[in-house]
């Protein structure tokens, strides 16, 4: 059974803070790594992937990852009221037959206070 | 945002009785996801269609069949409802199924409450 772990939350940081979530998966064959945000009552939006080691930037967004401890974190910098969300990790089966199939884990929820 | 519709939007049956949930995209991707989102669990892959006509079991397939008769549409049935199957169900569809370039976009879901 493949699993993805995420931190436990709520997590709370205020305004201006740099907020860290972190992923851990159990399949070390996975290839490519996603983080997804899910506004309360909305469905998930895509916001990053990566599948190199290393770090990827995105605006106020990187995604690190490193295959060798099996860990994907997602910092967002200068944090923000509208932040405010549940985080999903995804992690993509490994294998030519897997259909672009996603584990997720259970979500991180991110509160900014003001 | 992509072009994917769910149907009913809510919905509230009763125990036993046969349920179905209507998946519908118009952006011709070749993949499709059927997800149920419970508290503490995240997502969880019911099932998946790789083609029209091909579909696969998920993690949690258990009281769920579909059916894909058209690209555009992936149908999921509850056989029989169960109150354990009190969910939010949410549709994916994806163009590629390489690992790399799999962005799986998501429709707005169906909640269902099984009394």
């Amino acid at each position: 059974q493949k699993e993805v772990e995420q931190n436990s939350g709520p997590l709370s940081v205020p305004e201006g803070a740099i907020a860290s979530l972190n992923c851990t998966y159990s399949d070390r064959g996975s290839q490519s790594f996603f983080w997804y945000r899910q506004y309360s009552g909305k469905s998930p939006e895509l916001i990053m992937f990566i599948y190199s080691n290393g770090d990827k930037e995105d605006g106020r967004f990187t995604a690190q990852l490193n295959k060798a401890s099996q860990y994907v974190s997602l910092l967002i910098r200068d944090s923000q009221p509208s932040d405010s969300a549940t985080y999903l990790c995804a992690v993509t089966d490994a294998g030519g037959t897997s259909y672009g199939k996603l584990t997720f884990g259970q979500g991180t929820i991110l509160t900014v206070h003001p | 945002d992509a072009g994917i519709t769910q149907s009913p939007r809510h919905k509230v049956t009763e125990t036993g009785t046969p349920v179905t949930l209507r998946c519908h995209q118009t952006e011709n991707h070749r993949y499709m996801y059927w997800y149920r989102q419970d508290p503490g669990h995240g997502l969880r892959l019911i099932h998946y269609s790789y083609g029209v006509k091909d579909t696969d079991k998920g993690e949690v397939s258990d009281g769920y069949s579909v059916s894909r008769s058209k690209t555009e549409d992936f149908l999921l049935t509850l056989e029989s409802a169960t109150s354990s199957q009190t969910s939010v169900y949410f549709c994916a569809i994806s163009e590629s199924r390489l690992a790399r370039t799999n962005e799986q976009f998501f429709g707005p879901g169906t909640r269902l409450t099984v009394l």
